[in-house]
Formats: C-alpha cells, sequence, structure tokens
C-alpha cells in the first residue's frame, strides 16, 4: 500500500531562520513526489516534483527537496524564512497501480515569526 | 489564462437534495483528479479520469459519481449528498499524471 506521512502537524520558525518540513512515504512502485503550498482561502501551487532525475530538485521561492530512496523521504527545506512563506504544505505521492493514483500527506502549517 | 473553474465556489444544500459540482480546464490536459479536503487529513482523492470517457476511483468515492464526456470538463455528481460529505473541494488537471497538477480554487459544500 502508498502512504505518506508529514511527520510535524505544524512547525514554526523566525523569520530568516532555515525551514525543514518532513516527509516519508511507502510505495511500492517507483513513486513521483511533490511539495505543493497552500496559502490561507487559496488554492493549491507547485512547489517543486521529483520524477526519477535528479535526487536535489530545486523549486521555487529559494525551497528544496531532497529525494533519498534508502530512507523513502522527501524533506522540503529553505535556508532563510520569509514571511510569506507561512501556510500550508503538502507532500504528495502519484504511483501507477494499474491507474494513477494520488496520495496527500496531512499537511505542515509552517509559521513564521517575526 | 491557463486555469481550471469550479463552480460554484460555495453551496449550502440539504441532505438528500442532488447536486453538481462542476470543473473545467482550459488547458487540454487529459488527467483530471476530484479531491476533498478535511482539517487533519490533508487532501484525499476521489475519482479521477486519464482522458474522456475513462474514470476511475479514487481513496474515498463512496457517495460521489463523475463523469468525463469531454476532455475539459470533469462534474463531480453527489447524488444523494449526506452532512458527512460536508467539505472543502477541488479539482485538478494535468498534462500527464507525472507532471503538475493545476488546481481549482475549491467549492465549500456544506450539507445539512
Amino acid at each position: 500500500a502508498q502512504s505518506v506521512t508529514q511527520l510535524d502537524s505544524h512547525v514554526s520558525v523566525s523569520e530568516g531562520t532555515p525551514v525543514l518540513l518532513r516527509c516519508n512515504y511507502s510505495s511500492s512502485y517507483s513513486p513521483s513526489l511533490f511539495w505543493y503550498v497552500q496559502h490561507p482561502n487559496k488554492g493549491l501551487q507547485l512547489l517543486l516534483k521529483y520524477t526519477s532525475a535528479a535526487t536535489l530538485v530545486k523549486g521555487i521561492n529559494g525551497f528544496e527537496a531532497e529525494f533519498k530512496k534508502s530512507e523513502t523521504s522527501f524533506h522540503l527545506t529553505k535556508p532563510s524564512a520569509h514571511m510569506s512563506d507561512a501556510a500550508e504544505y503538502f507532500c504528495v505521492v502519484r504511483v501507477y497501480t494499474g491507474g494513477f493514483k494520488t496520495i496527500f500527506g496531512a499537511g505542515t502549517r509552517l509559521f513564521v515569526k517575526a | 489564462e491557463a486555469q481550471v473553474t469550479q463552480n460554484p465556489r460555495y453551496l449550502i444544500t440539504v441532505t438528500g437534495k442532488k447536486l453538481t459540482v462542476t470543473c473545467s480546464q482550459n488547458m487540454n490536459h487529459e488527467y483530471m483528479s476530484w479531491y476533498r479536503q478535511d482539517p487533519g487529513l490533508g487532501l484525499r482523492q476521489i475519482y479521477y479520469s486519464m482522458n474522456v470517457e475513462v474514470t476511475d476511483k479514487g481513496d474515498v468515492p463512496e457517495g460521489y459519481k463523475v463523469s468525463r464526456k469531454e476532455k475539459r470538463n470533469f462534474p463531480l455528481i453527489l447524488e444523494s449528498p449526506s452532512p458527512n460529505q460536508t467539505s472543502l473541494y477541488f479539482c485538478a488537471s494535468s498534462l500527464s499524471p507525472d507532471l503538475e497538477a493545476f488546481f481549482g480554487q475549491g467549492t465549500r459544500l456544506t450539507v445539512v
């Protein structure tokens, strides 16, 4: 069975400090992995994706994520948080199991303190 | 402008009254999906469609129907809504399943 676990439901950082949002996945198949961001009362926006090319993936707004197959992890990082980064972040796995299923993590809410 | 459009954005209805939430995309995407978002659960896939007349169940299909008669449209139908279907619903489309999905703005449904 496929699953996604976001290890923290809430993360709080100070502006200018690093951000780490953790994601572990379980999949019997080679997955495609994504991170999406959702700002309050908005739709979802793609931050970055991994689809079996480079294991270190760079996304928009200074975010990046590293795919570690041995650890089944896909953690999202940013060197320096900005107030505008405050939002909810979703780790997503998409696998082909005869059809394409998309599985979202429960989400991590990021708070950024001034 | 490339977009996914859902209607209505907000809907309050009564138990058992059939409703349809429409979803339309203007990007000629083949892959479309419906999700529901509930607090603490993230988004859960209801149904998806690989192309016209090709649909399949996601993780939480009970109580929902979909159809894909045209490439651009993927309506979500609740034949007999119940209060446990109160949720925020998102439609999404992508050119193929391993590419970026574009999301609609969401439909907040309340069933009383």
